[in-house]
């Protein structure tokens, strides 16, 4: 039973560049959530979505970025003309629908992908 | 805003006692509660939670305990191990955001051997 799936695990950026994260969700799981570490921090919230569904983008920066999670396919993280303070942890989580039991109260994480911004 | 805080950065034990992680938070609408364990470049892992109709919920060797009316938690592991050294973080769901997790800034704990 895979995990949660994230890729690159570490993407290198020149100031100006595109980034894309993907992620996998758990087998079963119809919700996925990004958050953000920068060094020395907590995780902070960006995004929640459903198959094809922004449901909260309250954390998300109103430019440069965006998100999304397809019928079929990972969910994508995408940020446009990055710079340097975009250097940071990504992660995604995800969970189960609601109705499949106590499990769709928490949410499972994946491994991370570590941008760099040169 | 912090609305979930972890005041102490840093936590030193000796194996095969207690520690005792705390956590408290500002928002009243917050109904579940959750302590992730995370390594070096790893993402979080799932320990425990509670709902905020509890007060206690346990599972093992850890113990989540809730005071809804000090908006405080905290999570005991007994006996701590050294492979339990780790940076803590607790995480709070609710509010206005029903999927968001707000979480606080993590407490590293060390087991000594």
């Amino acid at each position: 039973n895979a995990g949660v799936m994230q890729n690159p695990r570490h993407l290198v950026r020149r100031r100006g560049q595109e980034a894309r994260l993907r992620c996998s969700p758990m087998k079963g799981h119809s919700h996925v959530y990004w958050y953000r570490q920068l060094p020395e921090e907590g995780l902070k919230f960006m995004v929640y979505l459903q198959k094809e569904n922004i449901i909260d983008e309250s954390g998300m920066p109103k430019e440069r970025f965006s998100a999304e999670f397809p019928k079929e396919g990972p969910s994508i993280l995408r940020i446009q003309q990055v710079v340097r303070g975009d250097s940071a942890a990504y992660f995604c989580a995800s969970s189960a629908p609601r109705g499949t039991g106590g499990s769709y109260n928490e949410q499972f994480f994946g491994p991370g992908t570590r941008l760099t911004v040169l | 805003d912090q609305q979930v805080k972890q005041n102490s950065p840093s936590l030193s034990v000796q194996e095969g006692r207690i520690s005792i992680l705390n956590c408290d938070y500002t928002n009243s609408m917050f109904d579940y509660f959750l302590w992730y364990k995370k390594y070096p470049a790893e993402g979080p892992t799932f320990l425990i939670s509670i709902s905020s109709i509890k007060d206690k919920n346990e599972d093992g060797r850890f113990t989540v305990f809730l005071n809804k009316s000090a908006k405080h938690l905290s999570l005991h592991i007994v006996p701590s191990q050294p492979g339990d050294s780790a940076v803590y973080f607790c995480a709070a769901r609710g509010g206005t955001s029903y999927g968001k997790l707000t979480f606080g800034q993590g407490t590293i704990l060390t087991v000594h051997p």
